[in-house]
């Protein structure tokens, strides 16, 4: 399959709380990016992380990266009522510009 | 900036008939567009990336004759569902990417869903 995969598939929280979603992927990687999406909407981008790199913040965001596992996570501190979305992370196929999706994360932030 | 447009919203059509949805880059050139689709509750699915002037790249498993893309402008690509059936019912996005993107951040348009009855 060309999806990575996401765990955990569904995550509620209590507002206030931090929020940890992973992904894992297949084959070697130049970048994996993050991504949000609202119940019926598009997608919009959170942040990338490139192979070289291990950690990147941005705002309540942190993104980590293990290439030697091939595995990545997404901690959302603090969380808000509005982070209420599902989290995609995506990975290029190393070769190209095209991304594949993981399975995703639907998270749910309870106020 | 860096805006992605999608047309129509939302469609309703019966089966056997075709359906266009297009894609627009508003404030930037798309060298490269990319078209998804999601089923409920689940991930998206590459189905074909597709570069001005030239032919579609399809996914394994996508049929190019049942969604013809055209890329005909820096800022416009469409894809046609022909001959749609309910299978084909869907949530349709559209990606683009600025040829100036070292990044391959790719926008997102907001979306279409199809349902063929």
């Amino acid at each position: 399959s060309q999806q990575g995969e996401e765990d955990p598939q569904a995550l509620s929280i209590q507002e206030g709380e931090n929020a940890t979603m992973n992904c894992s992927y297949k084959t070697s990687i130049n970048n994996l990016q993050w991504y949000r999406q609202n119940s019926g909407r598009g997608l919009v981008h959170l942040i990338l992380i490139r192979s070289n790199e291990r950690e990147k913040h941005s705002g309540r965001l942190r993104v980590t990266l293990d290439t030697s596992k091939k595995s990545s996570s997404l901690l959302i501190t603090a969380s808000r009522a509005a982070d209420t979305a599902s989290y995609f992370c995506a990975t290029d196929r190393g070769t190209g510009n095209q991304f594949y999706f993981g399975t995703g994360t639907s998270l749910t932030v309870i106020p | 900036g860096a805006v992605v447009s999608q047309h129509p919203s939302w469609v309703i059509c019966k089966s056997g008939t075709s359906v266009k949805i297009e894609c627009r880059s508003l404030d930037f050139q798309a060298t490269t567009m990319f078209w998804y689709r999601q089923f409920p509750k689940q991930s998206l699915m590459l189905m074909a990336t597709s570069n001005e002037g030239s032919k579609a790249t399809y996914e394994q498993g996508v049929e190019k004759d049942k969604f013809l893309i055209n890329h005909a402008s820096l800022t416009l690509s469409t894809l046609t569902v022909t001959s749609a059936h309910p299978e084909d019912s869907s949530f349709y996005i559209c990606s683009a990417e600025s040829g100036h993107s070292a990044s391959y951040e790719q926008y997102f348009g907001p979306g279409t869903r199809l349902t063929v009855t």
